[in-house]
């Protein structure tokens, strides 16, 4: 089993549209949360942090985190082409190396 | 406000020759500092981690080595590269703080011919 497990896509959804990207971990001791977008040949870009149960909101993106059932997940709101990416899951604990362990992403297709 | 530098940018090597790349972040002290490497279509891979001058942990057994000779300053080497050693190499940062998030340099494409 993957530490950090993603859908690998392509999600494809029509511009204005919510997309929805999951993510699940198996490492119940993680505590931070994290979705970062990449573009193609570029590094990633953190788009949100969630660090406690529920939902976080940021403009059009809101992070959900269950920690019960190891899940995290990313809705983005009035889709644009803009946001077509590879959107990668990570997770870390806050002792020790404190290093993130990523999902293999989930490419996300937004069409005019 | 921090910044992460990387460099070189993109890199073509023959196999058998060294390599060198490395990282510098600016406006922070005493960082965690990682490197990942990201094969094509694929996630990330952490290779190294360093949690203060000198000390590197290593993730996973390989041709790499890392060093940490200042307290922002990383860099990754080897002394002789494969052909497996291409990929998209991450160097990245994280406070010692609880609830922060880790920030990626530029990145270097390594390919080895």
């Amino acid at each position: 089993q993957k530490e950090v497990e993603q859908n690998s896509g392509p999600l494809s959804v029509p511009e204005g549209a919510i997309a929805s990207l999951n993510c699940t971990y198996s490492d119940r001791g993680s505590q931070s949360f994290f979705w970062y977008r990449q573009y193609s040949g570029k590094s990633p870009e953190l788009i949100m942090s969630i660090y406690s149960n529920g939902d976080k909101e940021d403009g059009r993106f809101t992070a959900q985190l269950n920690k019960a059932s190891q899940y995290v997940s990313l809705l983005i709101r009035d889709s644009q082409p803009s946001d077509s990416a590879t959107y990668l899951c990570a997770v870390s604990r806050d002792t020790g190396r404190r290093a993130l362990t990523f999902g293999s992403g989930t490419r996300l297709q937004v069409q005019p | 406000s921090q910044t992460i530098h990387q460099w070189p940018a993109t890199l073509v090597q023959p196999v058998g020759s060294p390599l060198s790349l490395e990282c510098t972040v600016e406006g922070t002290s005493n960082p965690n500092l990682y490197w990942y490497r990201q094969a094509a279509g694929r996630g990330l891979q952490l290779l190294f981690y360093s949690v203060g001058i000198g000390q590197i942990s290593s993730e996973v057994p390989q041709n790499l080595s890392a060093s940490r000779p200042q307290d922002r300053q990383f860099i990754l080497s080897s002394k002789k590269l494969l052909l497996s050693d291409s990929g998209f190499y991450l160097c990245a940062w994280r406070t010692r703080q609880l609830n922060t998030e880790a920030f990626f340099g530029q990145g270097t494409r390594l390919t080895v011919v």
